[in-house]
């Protein structure tokens, strides 16, 4: 029963060009979403969050759009750089009540120089 | 800034050992978190706690349990270690809870083996 899920387990792209990281959720009570990137023998580190209450949030070359109808949110690069190879995972929660963030399984994006 | 530190790194386990991962944050955060990471599956939530003096199950609770031992610590326990055990576990904190939204902080990973 995986509420948050990646379909795509790995991405390749050229550099310079767009990465478009796919995330789907089953649970409407989810109203914020993360994005986070990491890289082997690390801890995940944040990129972007976005609330429900927006469709669209941008950080530099990093933006999360969420359609809440489709229960979608999506992780676009651009311009892709070798240094963004990394595994991407999203993750959600429900902001009332007790803080319970559910991750997805993950995609790996290699970026090709 | 140390941030959220997890000890030990490493650790190799004989089936039926036990073990306690420590993890503790100074960003003075409300909530703590454990999860593992397995391939293919993403990271998958153990246990929780949304403030000192609370714990909760997460997604994948059997066979461990947990202490949140001050606002600062909070440790996992293994008392019975299985080969299915066998993960990389990270611990992680968060701001506030109930407020409109917050980013969780992760430790730099704890590598269990079980044998």
């Amino acid at each position: 029963d995986q509420q948050v899920k990646q379909n795509s387990p790995s991405l390749s792209v050229q550099e310079g060009r767009i990465s478009i990281l796919n995330c789907d959720y089953t649970n409407s009570m989810f109203d914020y979403f993360l994005w986070y990137k990491k890289y082997p023998a690390e801890g995940p580190t944040f990129l972007i969050s976005i609330s429900s209450i927006k469709d669209k949030n941008e950080d530099g070359r990093f933006t999360v759009f969420l359609n809440k109808s489709a229960k979608h949110l999506s992780l676009h690069i651009v311009p892709s750089q070798p240094g963004d190879s990394a595994v991407y995972f999203c993750a959600a929660s429900v902001t009332s009540g007790t803080y319970k963030y559910i991750f997805g399984t993950g995609t790996r994006l290699k970026v090709l120089a | 800034n140390a941030g959220v530190t997890q000890t030990p790194k490493f650790q190799v386990l004989k089936t039926g050992q036990s073990m306690t991962l420590q993890c503790a944050q100074d960003m003075n955060h409300n909530s703590m978190y454990w999860y593992r990471q397995d391939p293919g599956m993403g990271l998958r939530l153990i246990y929780y706690s949304a403030s000192e003096g609370t714990t909760d199950k997460g997604e994948v609770p059997n066979g461990y349990n947990v202490s949140r031992l001050n606002k600062r610590e909070f440790s996992l326990r293994l008392e019975s270690a299985a080969p299915s055990q066998t993960s990389v576990y990270f611990c992680a904190s968060s701001g506030l809870t109930g407020s409109s939204g917050n980013t969780i902080y992760f430790g730099e990973g704890s590598w269990l083996t079980v044998v």
